[in-house]
């Protein structure tokens, strides 16, 4: 099976930009989970989707992070605008019925 | 209190060598699940190992064992026979609730370990 789709792999941009990253989890996987990775520490959840609700989003900075996900499937993750500590690695993952989840390889951002 | 503690920041270890990384957990929930995962300067997230809080049996696959002591609340990784190429960051998560429930896993802060000639 394909596995979990994210794009673009690498985005530098300045701070007070915008930024949006993409996200196709693997299919007929209901939930979806963006994580935040800052260099040197472990991935901290940013958002949780249930399908195309939102199960956790309690560590969301909802003044300047969105995230969507249309029609249960793909999701975007927003950041408007970028501040130099959101440099991180944005990782995507998705998980069914099965125990395991499954990772993307991540959007590495930079924020100059 | 922190769910997941990993406090091996960085390992040192001979190739050929085992070693072991430290994990302990905390929570009040029956139903879990302890992972492990590698993480190489590439930047993915590689699963190796699991663990349901119901197994009797200790996990295993290939190198990779797990050293479950539910009463101390520790997941410990062995790697048995190190390689070069087992040098990477490596943290331990937990999943909270039962398998499928849609339950986010919470990660460690990781352990960096090198692999020596």
């Amino acid at each position: 099976e394909a596995g979990v789709a994210q794009s673009p792999r690498y985005k530098i941009i300045e701070k007070r930009q915008s930024v949006a990253f993409w996200c196709n989890p693997i299919s007929g996987h209901a939930t979806l989970y963006w994580y935040q990775q800052i260099l040197g520490q472990g991935p901290k959840l940013l958002i949780q989707f249930q399908n195309n609700g939102v199960v956790d989003d309690s560590q969301l900075p909802k003044d300047r992070f969105s995230a969507e996900r249309l029609k249960g499937v793909d999701s975007t993750l927003k950041i408007q605008p970028a501040k130099l500590e959101d440099s991180a690695v944005y990782l995507c993952a998705s998980s069914g019925k099965g125990y395991g989840y499954t990772f993307g390889s991540g959007t590495r951002l930079t924020v100059v | 209190a922190q769910k997941i503690t990993q406090t091996q920041p960085g390992m040192f270890v001979q190739e050929k060598e085992a070693v072991t990384l430290d994990c302990t957990y905390d929570t009040s929930d029956p139903s879990y699940g302890l992972f492990w995962y590698k993480q190489p300067s590439s930047g993915e997230m590689i699963f190796l190992i699991y663990q349901g809080s119901y197994d009797q049996q200790n996990a295993t696959e290939g190198r990779y064992s797990l050293n479950f002591q539910k009463a101390r609340k520790s997941a410990n990784l062995v790697i048995s026979a190190s390689q070069l190429g087992d040098s990477a960051m490596y943290f331990c998560a937990m999943r909270e609730g039962q398998t499928g429930g849609g339950n986010k896993l919470t990660f460690g802060t990781g352990t960096q370990l090198k692999v020596e000639l």
